[in-house]
């Protein structure tokens, strides 16, 4: 099994529906990311979570909110979808390096479209 | 100007070649991160280094941090290597990471 889980794969939804995609990690780490990735732009941070009750806006959060079930569990939500959230999102997970820094450890991504 | 940059943004080579991937950044830095994207769309973490060199099998990556540069080399590439490569700094400022925009990489046979 993968370290680190995201459900669905693949969604196609309608403008107005609310969407979740759910990550699940086995690795441990305390730190759980949510990106977005369009093409032509890197990675973009919506949501991050250092640990359970630890909850903190990215740089695209708007039109988004996330809740950390678990350690291990950490969910992004549209509440109502609009076409321009039609992107890739990847779930990540990190835990503190002795330098520092974080390595990541990431999902296998999944890819919504809103029509 | 982006914080992160990458150079080039496409870059075709011949089963063989030696490869490099070029990365400049404009912030303070504890770390920087080369990452690998496939086709599939699945990203895998390559190197993490705040200084000097590293190496994993046919993969070097360097940084000079007064330069504010650091590349990726590929030897001997292979068809294999064919993916997008992503360059992203851990800022001293804050926990996040700060990602180029990538470099998608073809290696013909």
């Amino acid at each position: 099994d993968a370290d680190v889980t995201q459900t669905p794969r693949n969604r196609i939804t309608k403008t107005g529906k609310r969407i979740m995609l759910e990550c699940s990690q086995t690795k441990g780490h305390d730190r759980m990311y949510w990106y977005r990735q369009d093409p032509g732009l890197g990675l973009r941070l919506i949501y991050y979570s250092f640990d359970v009750k630890d909850i903190n806006k990215g740089e695209i959060s708007d039109g988004y909110s996330v809740s950390r079930q678990a350690q291990a569990k950490f969910s992004l939500s549209l509440e109502s979808a609009i076409p321009n959230q039609t992107a890739l999102y990847f779930c990540a997970t990190s835990d503190r390096g002795s330098s520092g820094a974080n390595v990541l450890t990431f999902g296998a991504g999944s890819r919504l479209t809103v029509l | 100007k982006n914080e992160v940059e990458q150079s080039p943004q496409n870059l075709t080579a011949q089963e063989g070649e030696f490869i490099t991937i070029n990365c400049s950044y404009s912030v303070g830095i504890s770390a920087l991160h080369w990452l690998q994207q496939h086709p599939g769309g699945g990203i895998v973490s390559l190197f993490m280094l705040s200084s000097g060199k590293k190496k994993h099998g046919r993969l070097i990556a360097t940084i000079n941090i007064q330069e504010k540069h650091s590349s990726l080399h590929i030897t001997a590439s292979h068809p294999r290597d064919s993916a997008v490569y992503i360059c992203a700094v851990s800022e001293t400022s804050g926990s996040r990471l700060t990602f180029g925009e990538g470099t998608q990489l073809t290696v013909n046979p």
